[in-house]
């Protein structure tokens, strides 16, 4: 089955700086890669979804997928305090149109 | 958009009691799920359905039921809750073949 890993656990950047999130999965096979935010166990809000390698933009969020690598990245161009959130990795398990998570970035975006 | 809602939105229960947690969705989507989110875990699937009369395993089914008497509703049971379930529990639908999901705004649940 897929594992899914984030780091870091937590990040805390100051307002303006870019924001970059990391997530690594086992199996290279899936084709579809999302990332959520969460504000404070609240429901899960979709930014950006990617299903190949590259990069796919939206708005201020950029994820950059390379399955050879077997990563994910979200980053967040000029975030904002209220970017403050946990932000989830969710990789689809191929075949079964199931999605794994990871545990969850907690980013803080400092004045 | 997908509307997900559950109830109740916060809930606490004694050890051994009964909980029911109520998943209502009003987008016709066939497949619905239910999550639990805890620290260090990110969310891990508990059960799904792919319709009226159909529940599944999921990753954690342990200690919980399903029950999805409609295609709107989908319950998830506790029969003998423990502190261990004590978490977020997480609602979403889907269409089946795609893996978008919509989820709801989550229940807190305390067992004591």
């Amino acid at each position: 089955q897929q594992k899914v890993q984030q780091s870091p656990e937590s990040l805390t950047v100051s307002e303006g700086a870019m924001a970059s999130l990391n997530c690594t999965f086992s199996d290279g096979t899936s084709n579809n890669f999302r990332w959520y935010r969460q504000h404070s166990a609240k429901g899960l809000e979709v930014l950006v979804s990617i299903f190949s390698d590259g990069e796919k933009e939206e708005g201020r969020f950029t994820a950059h997928l390379n399955r050879a690598n077997l990563h994910v990245s979200l980053h967040i161009r000029e975030p904002q305090p209220s970017d403050s959130a946990v932000y989830l990795c969710a990789v689809g398990d191929t075949g079964n149109y199931k999605y794994v998570f990871g545990a969850g970035t907690r980013l803080k975006v400092i004045a | 958009e997908a509307a997900v809602t559950q109830s109740p939105r916060n809930k606490v229960a004694v050890t051994g009691g009964k909980v029911t947690l109520s998943c209502n969705q009003t987008n016709n989507h066939n497949n619905m799920y239910w999550y639990r989110q805890d620290t260090g875990h990110g969310l891990r699937l508990i059960h799904y359905s792919y319709g009226a009369g159909s529940t599944e395993k999921g990753d954690i089914p342990d200690g919980y039921k399903a029950s999805r008497p409609s295609q709107e509703n989908f319950s998830l049971i506790l029969e003998l809750a423990t502190p261990s379930q004590t978490s977020v529990y997480f609602c979403a639908s889907g269409e089946p073949g795609q893996y978008e999901q919509y989820f709801g705004p989550g229940t807190r649940l305390t067992v004591l």
